[in-house]
């Protein structure tokens, strides 16, 4: 099973700052890795797919990078609807398809 | 406007049964692969079963084989989860989700199945 470990936990920031996300893969995953947002109470949105494709309707603001077995989601000009927890998720090998620990990114 | 909604949630004992469903409405279910996600109260996300287009295939994570089971009924535009032998580390919210290369792109809002005596 692939685990992949997202860092850091919390990211405090304001309003306008950029985020920069990670997520490391304990293998080697190529490409395939997606991005998904989670606000409270409510599912989670594909952002990007296979490392730096933005999903339909994702604001440009959100771009992807990486390979193997280290990826980056990036958030420039944080907004206020920005804010929520980020999951990454592989589907290189599997089952199981696994996700990240996730990441939340809080108003400072 | 398409959506997927999840029912069949509640309270259950350990070592009882639930079936959940999700019914598709705005679109067609037929064409598309299938998965289950679960979100434990407070955490993080773990994918539980996938189901091909066709129903052929199905794939489950390692903690639910032999006690969890999805289907799909593409005329009634309907995926399903039964889910056996429920344990409390079963208890979540159970999302259910359009495959888009074995990634997660249309989400239901979930149902939550809470196992507790």
């Amino acid at each position: 099973e692939i685990v992949l470990t997202q860092s850091p936990a919390t990211l405090s920031l304001s309003p306008g700052d950029t985020a920069t996300l990670s997520c490391r893969a304990s293998q080697s995953v190529s490409r395939f890795l997606a991005w998904y947002q989670q606000k409270p109470g409510q599912a989670p949105r594909l952002l990007i797919y296979d490392a730096s494709n933005r999903a339909p309707g994702v604001p440009a603001r959100f771009s992807g990078s990486g390979s193997w077995t280290d990826f980056t989601l990036t958030i420039s000009s944080l907004e206020p609807g920005d804010f929520g927890v980020y999951y990454c998720q592989q589907r290189s090998v599997w089952p199981p398809l696994t996700f990240g620990g996730g990441t939340k990114v809080e108003i400072k | 406007q398409e959506q997927l909604v999840e029912s069949g949630g509640g309270v259950v004992q350990p070592g009882r049964s639930l079936r959940l469903s999700c019914a598709a409405s705005g679109f067609s279910l037929s064409n598309n692969a299938l998965h289950w996600v679960r979100q434990a109260p407070g955490k993080g996300l773990e994918w539980v079963a996938f189901i091909s287009f066709d129903g052929s295939h199905t794939y489950y994570v390692d903690s639910v084989k032999g006690r969890f089971t999805i289907s799909r009924d593409n005329s009634k535009n309907t995926l399903f989860l039964q889910m056996n032998s429920l344990r409390p580390e079963d208890t979540a919210v159970y999302f259910c989700a359009t495959d888009r290369k074995y990634y997660f792109e249309h989400w239901g809002q979930g149902t939550l199945v809470t196992v507790s005596s």
